[in-house]
């Protein structure tokens, strides 16, 4: 194991359904990240949090919103999704705020499927 | 555009021979080059972490090199096993002052090895 658990694994839902994605990770780090991993396609950084704060968004569409509420716990709240998000979403964490040599950890993924 | 190509894309080798995969970036101003191996349904797992000044760094059976000049990096694994069988992927990191960065992702190579 990583340290780093996702929850759900699979997901299913609607266009119009709402739900949350949950990444927790147990190494006492405090950056923490998500990916969007579709088929044939390189992973995409999404959302980049350090100490709590974002640091980073790569222009993800507002249906997409994260939370972060402590540096253990990290939320991918999802709403009106289109089928095209459908992906592994990945959650890492790395020691420190991004940098140079921070090594990620990565968990192993919710499976999404937008009906 | 930073960029990342990895081939070949695919690669179906019988356990206990060698192989080499290959990334070629164009990211500038380089930072580092990682390489992680994926499982099916799971998580990106690092292998190695080179800087600018390292060209060689392995891992048991995983050796990467680096050739800064021509851009160019390699993951040799020896002896290969039913367990190598994975997606490997190349991830270079540009480095635009203090803790500011970007990861490029390569789309990684799928290798499958058969008894």
């Amino acid at each position: 194991e990583t340290g780093v658990t996702q929850t759900p694994r699979h997901l299913v839902m609607g266009m119009t359904n709402k739900k949350s994605l949950k990444c927790e990770q147990h190494l006492g780090h405090n950056a923490m990240y998500w990916y969007k991993q579709s088929a044939k396609k390189p992973l995409e950084l999404m959302f980049v949090y350090s100490l709590e704060e974002r640091v980073e968004n790569n222009s993800v569409p507002s249906r997409f919103s994260p939370e972060c509420p402590n540096s253990s716990h990290l939320f991918l709240h999802l709403h009106t999704l289109q089928p095209e998000d459908s992906a592994l979403y990945l959650c890492a964490s790395s020691q420190d705020s991004p940098g140079t040599l921070n090594e990620q950890f990565f968990g192993p993924g919710t499976r999404l499927t937008v009906l | 555009k930073n960029q990342v190509e990895q081939s070949p894309q695919s690669l179906i080798i019988l356990e206990g021979k060698n192989c080499t995969l290959q990334c070629n970036y164009t990211v500038s101003p380089f930072s580092n080059l990682r390489w992680y191996k994926q499982d099916t349904g799971r998580g990106p797992v690092s292998l190695t972490i080179m800087t600018f000044s390292e060209n060689t760094k392995s891992n048991g059976r995983y050796t990467a090199t680096l050739d800064a000049d021509t851009k160019q990096s390699s993951l040799h694994i020896t002896a290969s096993q039913l367990s190598d069988s994975a997606s490997y992927i190349c991830v270079v990191s540009d480095m635009r002052g203090g803790s500011n960065y970007k990861l490029t992702f390569g789309k990684g190579t799928l290798l499958t090895v058969n008894p």
